[in-house]
């Protein structure tokens, strides 16, 4: 079990741009989960999923935002279009099953948009 | 958006001291739980308390948690300056979709 890992952990790029992070959760946890925090503010729940299925999204992601979990392992990102509004720290947690309400965080990807 | 609120804001206290955080929250939960972050990092869970229990305790930890008045306190004993670090209450969605919806957090400086 070597924890939640998170790629990459930071990403600088140009208002405009497309970016993709990746998260690869802890690997018998089913659920996995996508944050975004900004500054000084605690975590805002983005998505979830439950093995490849994407159940629930929040009003925050917006048509530039998308999220995969082929497989029911790994997981991607997507912001597309960036703006700088975007720039945050995107955390991912995982969770077993049955229901484990205790999350394991990565070390979360910090996004600047310029 | 954000649950509820977390006081103080920032906490700063020597060696030694104990140190009270306390979370506030709006809707009914099945848990609670408190998350430590250390400067640009990821959470690490610290301790969950169920809505019936009333309090807990994990090493240096003591949680206690009000539902009547939808509060919780994070108390750590005899801080050390390794304790410096914000830290967060969450609660579950009432959805039973395991997101958790976090306080602002309270940012704690232990000086050595």
């Amino acid at each position: 079990d070597t924890g939640v890992s998170q790629d990459p952990r930071h990403k600088i790029t140009k208002r405009g741009q497309n970016v993709t992070f990746r998260c690869d959760p802890i690997s018998e946890h089913n659920r996995l989960y996508w944050y975004r925090q900004t500054l000084g503010q605690g975590p805002e729940f983005l998505t979830y999923f439950q093995n490849e299925a994407q159940l629930e999204k929040s009003r925050l992601l917006s048509d530039r935002f998308s999220a995969e979990r082929p497989k029911g392992s790994f997981s991607t990102l997507e912001i597309q279009r960036t703006e700088q509004g975007d720039s945050a720290m995107y955390l991912c947690a995982s969770s077993g099953t049955p229901i484990s309400y205790e999350q394991y965080f990565g070390p979360g990807t910090r996004l600047t948009v310029t | 958006s954000q649950q509820g609120e977390e006081d103080p804001q920032a906490l700063s206290i020597q060696e030694g001291e104990n140190a009270t955080m306390n979370c506030s929250y709006k809707t009914s939960i099945n848990n609670l739980q408190w998350y430590r972050q250390n400067s640009g990092r990821g959470l690490v869970h610290l301790i969950l308390i169920r809505s019936n229990e009333r309090e807990k305790h994990s090493g240096r930890l003591r949680v206690t948690l009000d539902t009547s008045k939808k509060s919780s306190s994070l108390l750590i004993t005899a801080s050390r300056a390794a304790d410096t670090a914000s830290y967060f209450c969450a609660t579950d969605d009432p959805s039973n979709t395991g997101k958790l919806i976090f306080g602002q957090g309270t940012t704690l400086q232990v000086k050595p």
